[in-house]
């Protein structure tokens, strides 16, 4: 059973658009919610994490938002640029998950190609 | 330089002959991982280690081996490759000092066909 559901598998958008990309997840035990980035044969990177206690958490054009009571957060790259194209994967985890401590739960990625 | 290694980083093999990738990171990380990427499948966690001599399965354990009997290293063995494991595989690493929630840190990939 997966625990983190992620759409859509692939986005195109247009140079200087909105991205979105949408996750969910279902164990209220999760309270870390990161977003990777993985540019063609490179492993991914933390891109930007946000924690539960709050609802939205902006870094540069990048934003987190984080929805609670449903269960959902998205990520949200604003003027999006050609070389934004890349996987993203959303990915959540317990800090204090006992045998799963460091465990990270990530979904099935999503492909994006920013055209210029 | 802070990093997580890999060799090797290419590999091509025939079904049943035995390989191990190594994996080695120099930031003294607890946590351990390997996962394997296949199209439309995202990543899938193989193994983890939370410490020395301390392994767990995770979604994809079938076919795989791993060890932990230093910090630094977490090598994944394939005792008789078959062509469901061609994949891209990853090492990762993250600290758990003061809980988890912390950067998980990939190395570069190995990517390996078994023919």
């Amino acid at each position: 059973q997966q625990q983190v559901k992620q759409s859509p598998q692939s986005l195109i958008v247009q140079k200087g658009g909105i991205s979105i990309i949408n996750c969910a997840y279902e164990n209220t035990a999760f309270d870390y919610f990161p977003w990777y980035q993985q540019f063609p044969g490179k492993g991914p990177a933390l891109l930007i994490a946000i924690r539960p206690d709050v609802s939205e958490k902006k870094e540069g054009r990048f934003t987190i938002s984080f929805n609670k009571s449903a269960k959902q957060f998205s990520l949200h790259i604003m003027d999006s640029q050609p070389g934004d194209s890349a996987t993203y994967f959303c990915a959540a985890s317990m800090r204090w998950g006992g045998s799963t401590l460091g465990r990270l739960y990530f979904g099935r990625g999503t492909q994006l190609t920013v055209w210029p | 330089e802070a990093q997580v290694t890999q060799n090797p980083r290419y590999l091509i093999t025939v079904t049943g002959k035995k390989l191990t990738v190594t994996c080695s990171q120099n930031m003294n990380h607890e946590y351990m991982s390997w996962y394997r990427q296949d199209p439309g499948l995202g990543l899938r966690q193989i193994y983890y280690s939370m410490n020395v001599e301390v392994t767990d399965k995770g979604d994809v354990p079938e076919g795989y081996k791993v060890s932990r009997k230093e910090k630094r290293n977490f090598p994944l063995i394939l005792e008789s490759p078959s062509p469901n494991q061609t994949s891209l595989y990853f090492c990762a690493s993250s600290s758990t000092l003061a809980g988890g929630g912390n950067e998980q840190f990939f190395g570069p990939g190995t990517r390996l066909t078994v023919l």
